[in-house]
């Protein structure tokens, strides 16, 4: 069965520093998701991507994000100058046509960022 | 606002028991709902997910949910727990093409 493969599984990174999340999208997808779970907390929507520019973004999604598709296979996310609260899991994932009702999206296993 | 509501952070259930998860969801039309499975260390796996006709829904491991519009609810049941059903799940609604997930609940399988 196809995946999303997420790289790494858990990173952690100094307060300040650049990080950025990689994504492998399932190859025939073209829509592309960023989601987070802060510990304890619910999974949050953070940006969809198509066709090389974002579709939607929510209010978490500020100036220290962005996203990128830099070649025909990766899907990155990446976080400026990372805070302590940007620690969580953030999940990719990726869907072959718009609207979920049909066709659903598939998750990667996440990657766990943990900001000192 | 579109929401979703899990009221039960944690259950634990005997192995073999029946189990119930409740969800209840806020969303002006019709919804379209969906199950996640979490387990440690694992991405989100689709259980199930409702868009019309049936209300009673099928899915994979032996879950199954019943959409109830009048409740505005959609639970997960399964008739016996296996103790590799130990996880969190989480109840989400579409909206707008991105899913909207209530706060889990953490399954425990006492044996």
């Amino acid at each position: 069965e196809p995946e999303v493969t997420q790289t790494p599984s858990h990173q952690v990174t100094q307060m300040g520093q650049e990080v950025i999340l990689r994504c492998v999208p399932i190859s025939n997808h073209l829509y592309f998701y960023w989601y987070r779970q802060i510990l304890g907390q619910k999974v949050e929507f953070l940006v969809s991507f198509y066709n090389n520019e974002i579709s939607e973004k929510s209010e978490i999604f500020d100036d220290q994000f962005s996203v990128e598709r830099p070649d025909g296979s990766n899907f990155t996310l990446k976080i400026r100058s990372t805070k302590l609260e940007d620690s969580a899991m953030y999940f990719c994932a990726s869907s072959a046509l718009p609207g979920l009702a049909n066709y659903g999206y598939t998750f990667g296993s996440g990657t766990r960022l943990t900001v000192v | 606002a579109q929401s979703v509501t899990q009221p039960d952070i944690h259950i634990t259930v005997s192995e073999g028991a029946s189990l119930e998860l409740r969800c209840n969801y806020s969303y002006g039309a019709t919804p379209y709902l969906f199950w996640y499975v979490q387990s440690p260390g694992q991405g989100l796996q689709l259980l199930l997910k409702y868009f019309s006709g049936d209300t009673l829904v099928q899915g994979i491991k032996g879950f199954e949910a019943e959409f109830k519009r009048s409740q505005s609810s959609f639970n997960l049941r399964k008739p016996s727990v296996h103790w590799s059903d130990a996880a969190e799940y989480f109840c989400a609604v579409e909206y707008g093409n991105k899913l909207v997930f209530g706060a889990g609940t953490i399954l425990r399988v006492k044996s």
